[in-house]
């Protein structure tokens, strides 16, 4: 099993509010990933990362930002969350290279009333 | 930008029937992954295809990369109920993986 961590697992908060999710990983993986996921839905990736003070837009166009200060550690935050920020986020990280595998986290279910 | 759509959407099977769920690219691709997510759950790596014709087996798993590499199939033969959820294809990109519009499999008793 892979050692990649998201928090918090579900969140439900009210319009204009700044949340942070949380994502670790402790496999020294280079690269990170976030992606947004509708019920039954495909993945869009919204960020990526290939290291520390490496960060990119995906392909989704997204109004959260993250930072990449520690290798470890990629949070998502949203300034002021809305209701169609409502979605799974699922966080992942690889190893170097594009081609190895993804290790994704559980992801945190995000309700934004 | 790179565009993959998988067939079919969704597909509801007996348990021991077969299954087959294909994936197909605009563009010629480098290498393809395969995921599996299962209902509730967050996808899960299960192989890296990477030569053209390409043919790998896991079990019951069947995967094939196409001699063009436009395209990808995944084949479960004699279907289980634990092999519900859904299988998405994820061609490798430049920097980054897209993921397919996936597949759902349901298998019923």
């Amino acid at each position: 099993e892979a050692d990649i961590y998201q928090t918090p697992r579900y969140l439900v908060i009210g319009t204009g509010k700044k949340i942070t999710l949380e994502c670790s990983q402790t496999m020294g993986h280079d690269k990170m990933y976030w992606y947004q996921q509708d019920p039954g839905m495909e993945l869009h990736l919204i960020h990526y990362s290939y290291g520390v003070n490496s960060t990119e837009k995906g392909d989704l166009s997204s109004e959260s930002t993250v930072s990449r200060i520690r290798t470890e550690h990629f949070p998502l935050t949203l300034e002021s969350a809305r209701p169609s920020h409502t979605s799974q986020y699922l966080c992942a990280s690889s190893g170097r290279g594009i081609s190895y595998e993804q290790y994704f986290g559980p992801g945190t279910r995000l309700t934004v009333t | 930008g790179q565009q993959v759509m998988q067939i079919p959407q969704y597909q509801h099977v007996q348990e021991g029937e077969d299954f087959t769920t294909y994936c197909n690219s605009s563009t010629t691709l480098s290498n393809i992954q395969w995921y599996k997510q299962r209902p509730g759950g967050h996808p899960v790596f299960l192989i890296q295809l990477v030569k053209s014709g390409e043919v790998k087996k896991q079990k019951r798993l069947t995967f094939q990369f196409g001699e063009a590499k436009k395209n990808s199939s995944l084949h479960i033969t004699a279907t289980q109920t634990t092999d519900v959820g859904t299988y998405f294809c994820a061609p490798v990109g430049a920097s980054k993986l897209t993921f397919g519009t996936g597949t759902r499999l349901q298998v019923t008793l």
